[in-house]
Parts: structure tokens; sequence; C-alpha cells
């Protein structure tokens, strides 16, 4: 089992609509969590940490579920420029990070 | 303030030949991770720099190898280049070497073996 999963995808979506991204990790010690987002052919950038209690920014929720080793995120709303592909990443000590394969989301016009 | 910078953005050699990768990492940061993403998947850890040493190592041949300076910057050698070697390799950079804080990443340099 890979330590990171994600939806395969790709999501496309129109314009307007809401679309919700799911990650599961196998390190039950794992520490910290993030949603990177990754446009074609550049590098990854972060999008939003990801706490305990869940949270949000804008248009973007995320939330934990430590007990079920799972990660969401919720984009309200999209818009176009939200087309990227969408990394999960889990923190399992140290500076070792581990990145999902992503999740590829197009929304259309 | 620039942010981590990685050279070169694109490189092309052939199988067997060796290669060179440099990051300078943003400023105010000491530790530098090394990645490699193939098409279509996410970054893979190759290691970690850290006060000039290698402080974490993913799941990669002795084949890669990398070096960190006194300045922080860092390169990424990989020997004997094979055909798999061709991917997108991204540098991190981060405050220093305690859990959880958030990479930041160059813009990466793509390799492609022919």
């Amino acid at each position: 089992r890979k330590e990171v999963e994600q939806d395969p995808g790709p999501f496309n979506v129109p314009e307007g609509a809401t679309v919700a991204f799911n990650c599961t990790y196998s390190n039950s010690a794992s520490q910290s969590f993030f949603w990177y987002r990754q446009d074609c052919r550049k590098e990854p950038k972060l999008l939003m940490s990801v706490y305990s209690s869940g949270n949000e920014d804008g248009r973007f929720t995320a939330q934990l579920n430590r007990a079920s080793q799972y990660i969401s995120l919720l984009i309200r709303d999209s818009k176009l420029s939200d087309s990227a592909t969408y990394l999960c990443v889990v923190n399992i000590g140290g500076q070792n990070f581990v990145f999902g394969p992503g999740t590829r989301l197009s929304v259309l016009p | 303030d620039a942010g981590v910078t990685q050279s070169p953005t694109h490189l092309i050699k052939t199988r067997g030949q060796q290669v060179t990768l440099r990051c300078s990492p943003k400023s105010g940061h000491d530790t530098v991770s090394w990645y490699q993403q193939a098409l279509g998947q996410g970054p893979q850890f190759i290691f970690q720099y850290y006060e000039e040493e290698e402080r974490q190592r993913g799941n990669f041949p002795d084949r890669f190898s990398g070096h960190q300076f006194p300045n922080y910057s860092s390169e990424l050698n990989v020997n004997a280049l094979l055909l798999g070697d061709s991917a997108l390799y991204l540098c991190a950079s981060s405050p220093d070497p305690a859990g959880g804080n958030i990479q930041y990443f160059g813009a990466g340099t793509r390799l492609s073996v022919l």
C-alpha cells in the first residue's frame, strides 16, 4: 500500500461546481498535512495546511480525520483558474514529506 | 527576496553520463531537500541536507548523491544516467530541520536522458 493515496482523477467539472478531493495516508505517526497545487510543468505551491479542527481559506476547505487517516479538500464555486493538479502531502517526521500522486482538476467553461 | 532558484532549467543527457543540478534556497532557509517527479506522478523524496550533511534519504540508489555548501546552496549529482532518470528534479527549502515546516519549491530542472 502506498504511503499517501489520492483519488486518481481527472476531475472535469463546470465552472461554479463544488468538487471534493480525498486523500488517505498509511503512517499513523504522521505529524502534519498539507495540500499543494501544481500547475502544468510548474513547481508545487502550498495551497493550505490542514489542521485537526478543519480550516477554511476562501473557497477552499480542508479537513483532517486522524482516526481514519483521511484528508479532504473541498473547492466551492470552481473557477477556471483552479485547474491544476492537487497534491496531498504528509509529513512523517523531521523534514520527511511524502507526496501523493496528485489529482488533476479541469474546470470547464 | 529571491525564492528557491534552480539551474539549469532544462538538460539533455545520454545514458551513462553524469549530471549536476544546482539549487539556491530561499533567503533565511538552511535546509534543502531534493525530489524527483516523473511525469504524471507526485514528487518522490531523494534526500535532505542540513548543515552540509545528508540528514535523511529516500529510496534512491547511490548513483544519486548531493552536497550542501556553507552558503546553504546545494547540488544533486546523478551518475551513470539511465533512461528512467528522466524527470523533473525539484529542490525545496525550509527554515530548519525540525518537523512540520512548510517547504518552498524551486521551478525545477527538467532532465531528459536519451
